[in-house]
């Protein structure tokens, strides 16, 4: 089947411009999640989204930081007024359970890599 | 805060050897534990799962070991091969299990 898919894969802007990064999870996945990736580091949490819940945004590093889920399915991650520092890979994941007891591995996308020049 | 981290940042191995990536973590209440493989370009995949109720479990080449009293994992594969090649990162949840959060990541060398 299908895994998580993001779109772009590559993504260019100039400083203060806003971007949108989309996220398909795999279907029937209830739990997603944003993770950074800056070069040769380890992952950086952003937000999970977890069924009809409150999203957790307690990773979102700025109030340029946002991300909705529609409908339960499809992500978007909003940066505005894009800065050099948040070149990064931006990925998605997704898990067939979430909170609590959160027991189910992640599916990863490719992620979006982001330069901001 | 709450860690899971990788004990060294780089191994490099013999193609054929066993390589033996090692993980601490900090909450003692965590009850599931990830391995992930990052190969260049690509988004993390799963390798291998434990929960807590277990000490060891193993997989196609891979065997992870969990001892709960110090509080550390471990990732093993045998005969190691050059598509073995990448970054592996442990993860557990966060209390409460609400993220997951993972370790820096051990890039894996192997040599021809």
């Amino acid at each position: 089947g299908a895994g998580v898919s993001q779109s772009p894969s590559n993504k260019v802007t100039e400083k203060g411009k806003d971007v949108e990064l989309r996220c398909d999870p795999i279907s029937g996945h209830t739990a997603l999640y944003w993770y950074r990736q800056s070069l040769g580091q380890g992952l950086e949490f952003l937000i999970y989204f977890q069924g009809n819940s409150a999203p957790d945004k307690s990773g979102l590093p700025s109030d340029r930081f946002s991300a909705e889920r529609t409908g339960g399915s499809v992500s978007t991650l909003t940066i505005q007024r894009t800065q050099q520092e948040d070149s990064a890979v931006y990925l998605c994941a997704s898990s067939l359970r979430g909170a609590p007891n959160n027991n189910s591995p992640l599916h990863f996308g490719n992620g979006t890599r982001l330069t901001v020049t | 805060g709450e860690s899971v981290g990788l004990h060294l940042p780089t191994l490099s191995v013999q193609e054929g050897d066993n390589s033996i990536i090692n993980c601490a973590y900090s909450n003692s209440a965590s009850d599931y534990f990830i391995w992930y493989k990052q190969e260049s370009g690509k988004g993390p995949q799963f390798i291998i799962d434990i929960r807590s109720n277990m000490d060891k479990r193993q997989g196609q080449r891979v065997t992870v070991l969990l001892n709960k009293t110090v509080k550390h994992l471990s990732l093993q594969i045998a005969a190691t091969q050059p598509g073995d090649s990448a970054v592996y990162f442990c993860a557990g949840p966060n209390t409460g299990g609400f993220k997951t959060i993972f370790g820096a990541g051990t890039r894996l060398f192997v040599k021809a």
